[in-house]
């Protein structure tokens, strides 16, 4: 299906394992992102990538690894995982609806619970 | 300082009449551009609306309309004939700089939870 698409939608993990969150998107968008929702703190920028093999911090990357092999896919990776990961995690892609706009397209999310 | 900053966390209003969502922002660039995003429960995020820092004319999509502000650094979503499908939390976002790295880059607010009431 065409869009994009980001799996696990749930995962439940513990303190000090390795998790991997998979985003794809069929649009050929050149910019991802990656954000994680808290309450009381909105959406904030974990790490974005502008192309394949390009990627920049955000805001908050600490304790995150990112990659992009190919422009359809940026897997964000939990190195070991803590509670103050617990989050619900945004893959965004960048698009062009109007002109000018370049508004983000965003995945389901995934909800992240670390034990 | 906040760059985005949304004062409401909840508002009501009724059925059918037009609801006003506060933003104001803060930056030094000439160049960025203004989001509204809506959160349904379920969870996505959805574009609604978009007002670049040169466009003179306030942005409107179908029952949103963004009142832009520049000198008071404030974009307003306004939705008229509000419905209950409406009810969601609204995220303000801005983008600064020109549209090359760093410049797609989205800082949100904290949001503001509306419920639409019969």
């Amino acid at each position: 299906d065409a869009g994009i698409t980001q799996s696990p939608r749930y995962k439940i993990t513990e303190t000090g394992r390795q998790v991997t969150l998979m985003c794809h998107q069929t649009w050929s968008h050149s910019y991802m992102f990656w954000y994680r929702q808290d309450l009381g703190h909105g959406l904030r920028l974990i790490y974005y990538s502008a192309a394949a093999d390009i990627t920049d911090k955000g805001e908050v990357p600490d304790g995150y690894v990112v990659s992009r092999s190919k422009t359809e896919n940026f897997p964000l990776t939990l190195e070991s995982a803590t509670r103050s990961q617990t989050s619900v995690y945004f893959c965004a892609s960048r698009g062009r609806r109007l002109a000018g706009s370049y508004e983000q397209y965003f995945g389901p999310g995934t909800r992240l619970t670390v034990t | 300082a906040q760059k985005i900053t949304q004062t409401q966390p909840g508002m009501f209003v009724q059925e059918k009449e037009a609801v006003t969502l506060d933003c104001t922002y803060d930056t030094s660039d000439q160049s960025y551009g203004l989001f509204w995003y809506k959160q349904p429960s379920s969870g996505e995020m959805i574009f609604l609306i978009y007002q670049g820092s040169y466009d003179e004319q306030n942005a409107t999509e179908g029952r949103y309309s963004l009142n832009f502000q520049k000198a008071r650094k404030s974009a307003n979503l306004v939705i008229s004939a509000s419905q209950l499908g409406d009810s969601a939390m609204y995220f303000c976002a801005m983008r600064e700089g020109d549209l090359t790295g760093g410049g797609n880059k989205l800082t949100f607010g904290t949001g503001t939870q509306l419920k639409v009431e019969l």
